[in-house]
């Protein structure tokens, strides 16, 4: 079965500063994995997506996510990060079947001025 | 940019009572999904709908609760006895049938008393 796990409940970074948020995955087959972004009372917001080719990708707002087949991980990164990125980040890989998503349980970003 | 939107953004109901929540997918869309979440934990999925009818549904979708695709624009979560642990904040998405991404809306919170 599909999997997704985000090992860190809270990432504190400094603005300015790169920030990561983990997520390593396990799947059966390929992986199709994403990105998302919740901000306080909002739903979730896609921010990138790995389906197949480049293993660095790039999304919204200045955000980028490495794919890693031999570490079977999905880190997010950013290079600087701003105090309008807090929020909360979720990992998710897309099951096999009628592609649902299976979310990791989220990692919480804080960056501080 | 067109959105998924939902209503009632909020919705308290008293238990056993019936309740309804109403999501508008993007229009060109085909595939729809409801996820939930409670509060502090992760996004689950409900079920998939494809060509007006279920197509997976998880082990939280229960007798309790339906789907329904009543026109060309609304999708529908029905609940009908609503149980104190149906609190929670319930997701609608959609996608293409070509795109994998899944763009969610800002989702209702339902409170069961």
């Amino acid at each position: 079965a599909q999997s997704v796990a985000q090992p860190e409940d809270q990432v504190n970074v400094a603005e300015g500063n790169p920030l990561t948020v983990k997520c390593t995955y396990s799947v059966s087959g390929n992986p199709y994995l994403f990105w998302y972004v919740q901000y306080p009372n909002r739903g979730l917001q896609f921010l990138l997506k790995y389906i197949t080719g480049d293993n660095l990708v790039k999304g919204s707002y200045g955000f980028e996510a490495e794919f890693n087949k031999s570490q079977t991980s999905f880190h997010l990164k950013k290079p600087s990060a701003l105090v309008s990125d807090s929020a909360l980040y979720f990992c998710a890989v897309r099951d096999d079947g009628y592609n649902k998503l299976i979310f990791g349980a989220g990692t919480r970003l804080a960056v501080h001025p | 940019e067109p959105e998924v939107t939902q209503t009632p953004s909020h919705q308290v109901t008293q238990m056993g009572q019936e309740v309804i929540l109403r999501c508008v997918p993007i229009s060109n869309h085909l595939y729809f999904y409801w996820y939930r979440q409670i509060l502090g934990q992760k996004v689950e999925f409900l079920v998939s709908f494809y060509n007006n009818e279920i197509s997976e549904k998880s082990e939280i979708f229960d007798d309790q609760f339906s789907v329904e695709r009543p026109d060309g624009s609304n999708f529908t979560l029905k609940i009908r006895s609503t149980k104190l642990e149906d609190s929670a904040m319930y997701f609608c998405a959609s996608r293409t049938g070509l795109a994998e991404t899944q763009y969610f809306g800002p989702g209702t919170r339902l409170l069961v008393l």
